[in-house]
């Protein structure tokens, strides 16, 4: 079953302008993770939030949680064609319990 | 190897045939995971493993797919009388202890059942 589920399901911008998506989940966490997937092939880890942490960065990245509401967000700054891609939010449970993945936000960045 | 191989790449057979899948996951990592995804869809979790055991077999969707590993490392899944609901990208990846980290994912084994 989804744990997570990202909105909007697709997206679509002008290049440099920023992009935010959003993810909801139901159970309590021990973190959450974002990944993004290029042309329906293998998944590539972007960044892990960890249930006490609030806010985090990555070059242009920036995902928040907010574990009262069971919600995070991915904000790319100053996007790019090549950040076009699907973007997965997953998490995890407790110790040693496979990742549950939402079903992703498509990202589409016009040049 | 440096990354989580999988092979084939791409495999296209016929309703009723068996097939098998392989994992070849990064040395060290003692967790191992198999996903599936139908097109546009996400990811459906279908079997993981750590060590050789599987503690979560729960995602498997019927008595016809199985999967193995051997020596900690390389991992076999096997769907057997594949049916045409079987046709997806089935994606492997692993993680090193404690296991609540970042997955490494495969290129993943595209598989079409005609």
């Amino acid at each position: 079953s989804q744990q997570g589920e990202e909105d909007p399901q697709a997206l679509s911008i002008q290049e440099g302008e920023n992009a935010t998506m959003n993810c909801s989940y139901k159970t309590s966490i021990n973190n959450l993770q974002w990944y993004r997937q290029n042309s329906g092939r293998g998944l590539v880890h972007l960044i892990l939030i960890r249930s006490n942490e609030r806010e985090k960065h990555s070059g242009r990245l920036r995902v928040t949680l907010d574990t009262s509401k069971k919600s995070s967000s991915l904000l790319i700054t100053a996007s790019r064609a090549a950040d076009t891609a699907s973007y997965f939010c997953a998490t995890v449970n407790s110790g040693n319990t496979p990742l549950v993945f939402g079903k992703g936000t498509r990202l589409s960045v016009i040049a | 190897g440096a990354g989580v191989s999988q092979s084939p790449s791409n495999k296209v057979t016929e309703k009723g045939k068996d097939v098998e899948l392989r994992c070849d996951p990064i040395s060290g990592h003692t967790a191992l995971y198999w996903y599936r995804q139908s097109l546009g869809q996400g990811l459906e979790f279908l079997i993981y493993f750590q060590g050789n055991s599987a503690p979560d077999k729960s995602g498997l969707p019927s008595d016809r797919f199985s999967a193995e590993r051997t020596g900690g490392s390389v991992s076999t899944l096997t769907i057997q009388r594949t049916q045409q609901e079987d046709s997806a990208v089935y994606l492997c990846a692993s993680s090193r202890p404690p296991n609540t980290g970042e997955l490494f994912f495969g290129e993943g084994s595209r598989l079409t059942v005609l």
